[in-house]
């Protein structure tokens, strides 16, 4: 079993739907979380960073994590266009010496 | 301000040889990883450098796998006798002191032929 489980998708939305991206995981050592955004042949950028149970918002960008159900969702209002990228959700324990990604879920946002 | 670089960008080498990727973090940034990325899948954590400590190298898959970072800023991931398998892109990202964001460079993608 992996570390961090991912839908890969693709997942493919009307411009102004809500996605909702998600991630399972097994190792209650996790204490930090990140959803990360990849466009075709670029490195990931952080988009998204959370350590605790809840959710946190950021513009467009809702970040849910429930601890005791091991799962983590990324929310997306008013999806656009320029969203259509690669989410790779990512984990790791308090000493951030080795960071868990999951394989990524591809989304479109037709316009 | 510059953000991390990797070269090349895109190397082919034949089955058997060795290749050296080489990554320049960020100024300042005292961690520094290796991932590998293979089509459809997930970052595969490959080591770790934290300033003058001894590297994690607990992702290196096999032995033909090595890294260095010299003076804590310039690292070079080595595959010796490169095969097919090899082929994916191979991302770098390093950390500044205290933080946790990982700035990621473009990657390199290695085909082995």
């Amino acid at each position: 079993q992996k570390e961090v489980e991912q839908d890969p998708g693709p997942l493919s939305v009307p411009e102004g739907a809500i996605v909702s991206l998600n991630c399972t995981y097994s190792n209650s050592a996790f204490q930090y979380f990140m959803w990360y955004r990849q466009y075709s042949r670029k490195g990931p950028e952080l988009l998204m960073y959370t350590y605790s149970s809840g959710n946190k918002e950021d513009g467009r960008f809702t970040a849910q994590v429930d601890k005791s159900s091991k799962y983590i969702s990324l929310f997306i209002r008013d999806s656009q266009p320029s969203d259509s990228a690669t989410y790779l959700c990512a984990m790791s324990t308090y000493n951030f010496n080795k960071f868990y990604f999951g394989s990524g879920t591809k989304l479109n946002v037709k316009p | 301000g510059a953000g991390v670089s990797q070269s090349p960008s895109n190397k082919v080498t034949e089955k058997g040889k060795d290749v050296e990727l080489r990554c320049d973090p960020i100024s300042g940034h005292t961690a520094l990883y290796w991932y590998r990325q293979s089509l459809g899948q997930g970052l595969e954590f490959l080591i770790y450098f934290q300033g003058n400590s001894a590297p994690d190298k607990s992702g290196l898959p096999s032995d033909r796998f090595s890294a260095e970072r010299t003076g804590g800023s310039v690292s070079t991931l080595t595959i010796q006798r490169t095969q097919q398998e090899d082929s994916a892109v191979y991302l770098c990202a390093s950390s500044p002191p205290d933080e946790d964001e990982q700035y990621f460079g473009p990657g390199t993608r290695l085909t082995v032929t």
